[in-house]
């Protein structure tokens, strides 16, 4: 089982270009979430997705949307990319429970130039 | 809002001593607490978890953290720590709609320094 999967692991895009971070996971969660990791920051929560079909915002929705595709795929859209969302971008999911355990991909590093 | 604080954001430790990383969390109802590790270039690893029960949890790699309500802190210790253990750690805690887990708010991280 490859557990929760991201690609691309490294992207470059100029300020204005479009693209999507997909996110697959074969453990058969309920839950998904896309965070973003900055330098003294921590992550936050962009968005999440608590079961297939709805999506929710978390602390730092602007400039990105979501799709959750199916139960396996919740992919991550920037539609036009600014220097401020240069960050590493987690999607990691659940079973869906407060207390359940969070698996975490393996993170895609995004430079906007 | 639930919020989370690591008030340390570099800490040195000999190897062979003892560690102790520490976490404040300010959350309305009973929280779910979570300990990470992240070693540099790597996604998040589970170290353990608290959402009831005995107050004193033990994770894996040799850690273990005690819950404290009254000091509303979940601490995350080692008897002994190894070079191994240089990486950030982070503390989270995880809120609960009733409809599907939120997502976890995270503390800013640790970053542990080992010294030979």
């Amino acid at each position: 089982n490859a557990g929760v999967t991201q690609t691309p692991k490294f992207q470059v895009l100029k300020t204005g270009q479009s693209m999507t971070l997909q996110c697959a996971q074969d453990m058969n969660h309920n839950s998904m979430y896309w965070y973003r990791q900055d330098p003294g920051m921590g992550l936050r929560l962009i968005y999440y997705s608590a079961s297939e079909g709805t999506t929710d915002k978390g602390e730092v929705p602007n400039g990105y949307n979501v799709s959750r595709l199916n139960k396996r795929e919740f992919s991550l859209r920037l539609e036009s990319a600014a220097p401020s969302q240069t960050s590493v971008y987690f999607c990691a999911t659940s079973g869906g429970q407060g207390w359940d355990e969070q698996f975490f991909g393996p993170g895609t590093r995004l430079t906007v130039l | 809002a639930q919020s989370v604080t690591q008030p340390d954001i570099h800490i040195t430790v000999s190897e062979g001593a003892s560690l102790e990383l520490r976490c404040n969390y300010s959350y309305g109802a009973t929280p779910y607490l979570f300990w990470y590790v992240q070693s540099p270039g790597q996604g998040l690893q589970l170290l353990l978890k608290y959402f009831s029960g005995d107050t004193l949890v033990q994770g894996i790699k040799g850690f273990e953290a005690e819950f404290k309500r009254s000091q509303s802190s979940f601490n995350l210790r080692k008897p002994s720590v190894h070079w191994s253990d240089a990486a950030e750690y982070f503390c989270a805690v995880g809120a609960w709609s009733g409809g599907g887990a939120d997502g976890l708010t995270f503390g800013k991280g640790t970053h542990l320094i080992i010294q030979p």
